[in-house]
């Protein structure tokens, strides 16, 4: 089983679109979790943290259910500048994060 | 420097060859990362140095791999006798301390092993 596991997708959406991503992780010990983004060809860059109590940054809103170790990011109002591939995260040992394969999202105009 | 910088940017080279990877942190960045990323995978961990010591060389795939850091800064991740299944992105990324705010990542080395 893989540690970070995520829908690959794509998951095409038109714009203005809500649209969910979920992972699961394996590690019942991993403290600190995140969202990162990867454009076609480029590295992946951080796009928030994700805290036990959920947060919300702007259009984005990040879950974690740390019973059911699972992560979730909420896309609201989806721009055609969100297409890209969204990464989950977590943490590993000896300060190592652990990168999930990513979910490809598609906005349509 | 203002981001994490890798050198080069591209390298095709041919099977058995060695081949050297640069990564220059941010400044100040006590902690670095090495990962690898295959067309269409996810990112493989392979090294994390705290200063210029490896608590974590768990990902280097075989003993083909290597890398070191010195001075606190600049890395280099070498590859030995290079094989066609090496031939992937290899990224490198900095955080202070940990990753409690997640890693910054340079835009990666593109290896072809032809």
């Amino acid at each position: 089983r893989k540690e970070v596991e995520q829908d690959p997708g794509p998951f095409n959406v038109p714009e203005g679109a809500t649209v969910a991503f979920n992972c699961t992780y394996s590690n019942s010990a991993s403290q600190s979790f995140f969202w990162y983004r990867q454009d076609c060809r480029k590295e992946p860059k951080l796009l928030m943290s994700v805290y036990s109590s959920g947060n919300e940054d702007g259009r984005f809103t990040a879950q974690l259910n740390r019973a059911s170790q699972y992560i979730s990011l909420l896309i609201r109002d989806s721009k055609l500048s969100d297409s890209a591939t969204y990464l989950c995260v977590v943490s590993g040992g000896y300060n190592k994060l652990i990168f999930g394969a990513g979910t490809r999202l598609a906005v349509h105009p | 420097g203002a981001g994490v910088s890798q050198s080069p940017s591209n390298k095709v080279t041919e099977k058995g060859k060695d081949v050297e990877l640069r990564c220059d942190p941010i400044s100040g960045h006590t902690a670095l990362y090495w990962y690898r990323q295959s067309l269409g995978q996810g990112l493989e961990f392979l090294i994390y140095f705290q200063g210029n010591s490896a608590p974590d060389k768990s990902g280097l795939p075989s003993d083909r791999f290597s890398a070191e850091r010195t001075g606190g800064s600049v890395s280099t991740l070498t590859i030995q006798r290079t094989q066609q299944e090496d031939s992937a992105v290899y990224l490198c990324a900095s955080s202070f301390l940990g990753f409690g705010n997640g890693y910054t990542f340079g835009s990666g080395t593109r290896l072809t092993v032809v």
